[in-house]
């Protein structure tokens, strides 16, 4: 069975400064998609960032980078000069090609300080 | 409409009171998804749906409960009897296709408190 562990619970980062968030993943799949969304208080995921498997290259969404690596099974989310805006809950989020199921990981809460 | 809709916002309930709660998708989304979310947890899935079947029930916990989808657009969970260990955020998200890594839009979900 597919599974996604993001290990950090919580994380802290300085305003303007860089954080970089951990998962990694279980699967037997070559292709497949994944995720990061965004949880702020106000409860709706919102997707940050997406990025295809087959595709090399590392997605970018303005100050949000992922670094996936393949082989490791790892898909880290960099956020650049961090706002205050940024604390959330963030998931990271897989899915099979061809199947519709999203599988989440428990979350990482992120603080931001002033 | 122009996102994810769900009511109630928050529901408190006694013990062994009988819930709906509701989901309106993006208009034209096929697929839709119930996820629940308990404090310190992840999203667990619970069901999905393309048009009005659900081909994948296998996330619901226990026969309590159950959910519809009509017209290929609302869509209603329904959790009889509750019980304490049912209180969590409930989240709806639905999307154009379900598959081929398109993006889930969520609600902003129903918080159920059981006492």
């Amino acid at each position: 069975a597919q599974t996604v562990t993001q290990s950090q619970p919580e994380m802290s980062v300085q305003e303007a400064e860089t954080v970089t968030l951990s998962c990694t993943y279980d699967t037997s799949e070559s292709d497949y998609y994944l995720f990061w969304y965004k949880q702020p208080p106000s409860r709706q995921m919102i997707l940050v960032i997406r990025q295809e498997a087959y595709k090399q290259q590392n997605a970018t969404e303005n100050r949000f980078s992922v670094n996936f690596q393949k082989a490791a099974k790892s898909f880290s989310l960099k956020i650049s000069d961090s706002q205050l805006g940024d604390a959330a809950m963030y998931f990271c989020a897989y899915q099979a090609s061809g199947t519709y199921k999203y599988i989440f990981g428990t979350g990482t809460r992120l603080k931001v300080l002033a | 409409g122009a996102g994810v809709s769900q009511s109630p916002s928050n529901k408190v309930t006694e013990k062994g009171k009988d819930v709906e709660l509701r989901c309106d998708p993006i208009s034209g989304h096929t697929a839709l998804y119930w996820y629940r979310q308990s404090l310190g947890q992840g999203l667990e899935f619970l069901i999905y749906f393309q048009g009005n079947s659900a081909p994948d029930k296998s996330g619901l916990p226990s026969d309590r409960f159950s959910a519809e989808r009509t017209g290929g657009s609302v869509s209603t969970l329904t959790i009889q009897r509750t019980q304490q260990e049912d209180s969590a955020v409930y989240l709806c998200a639905s999307s154009l296709r379900g598959r081929g890594g398109t993006e889930a839009f969520f609600g902003q979900g129903t918080r159920l408190t059981v006492v």
